[in-house]
């Protein structure tokens, strides 16, 4: 069974910084494209970042580049993402999800149940 | 503002049939496939629909998808209370060296 565990979040003052961790099992992690997506409280979903099988390559939405750093420890089956110098925009629920890529064919299909991150003074 | 377009809101009575649109531009929609999720209160979203139509093991085949051009739909016959959810469309956009989008979701109501 795929399994996907976010651990990490908390309350933290703005310019501060948290790292969040996720931890898969249930399936090869080192085969998969994994993602972050964030939802502020009432809001929709935002694509964060994300990383490819090797860690080789990276790519997130502009308003966190800079700020933030998607990686990836194959052997502990583990996906982090360290988040600096936070805004309260940033306050939002974080959850880790397999980016699932066949071809052209592109999806997220497991999530995990995700973990709030409050940026307040 | 959300890349892709949807309704802010549908309703609809036990039994009967809804659609939620998406509209999206030729980066997203018109060159990739959608996908859509599912999000019961409280909970993280769901996989509902991958590559436009298809279903994964264990999503009842009362939910469907389509697209056409830049826009897609999600269909759902049959609808019963346990339907009452925020439902979002999502694809892989080319532009900017490539990114996912989302629309800004649609929450359903069952009357």
């Amino acid at each position: 069974e795929v399994q996907l565990v976010e651990s990490g979040g908390g309350l933290v003052q703005p310019g501060g910084s948290l790292r969040l961790s996720c931890a898969a099992s249930g399936f090869t992690f080192s085969s998969y494209w994994m993602s972050w997506v964030r939802q502020a409280p009432g809001k929709g979903l935002e694509w964060v970042a994300n990383i490819k099988q090797d860690g080789s390559e990276k790519y997130y939405v502009d308003s966190v580049k800079g700020r933030f750093t998607i990686s990836r420890d194959n052997a502990k089956n583990s996906l982090y993402l360290q988040m600096n110098s936070l805004r309260a925009e940033d306050t939002a629920v974080y959850y880790c999800a397999r980016d699932r890529r066949t071809f052209t064919v592109y999806y997220f299909d497991y999530w995990g149940q995700g973990t709030l991150v409050t940026v307040s003074s | 503002q959300s890349v892709l377009t949807q309704p802010p809101s549908a309703s609809g009575t036990p039994g009967q049939r809804v659609t939620i649109s998406c509209s999206g531009s030729s980066s997203n929609i018109g060159s990739n496939t959608v996908n859509w999720y599912q999000q019961l209160p409280g909970t993280a979203p769901k996989l509902l629909i991958y590559s436009n139509n298809q279903r994964p093991s264990g999503v009842p085949d009362r939910f469907s998808g389509s697209k056409s051009g830049t826009s897609a739909s999600l269909a759902i016959s049959g609808l019963q209370s346990e339907d009452e959810a925020d439902y979002y469309c999502a694809a892989w956009d080319d532009s900017l060296n490539g990114h996912w989008v989302f629309g800004g979701g649609t929450k359903l109501t069952v009357l």
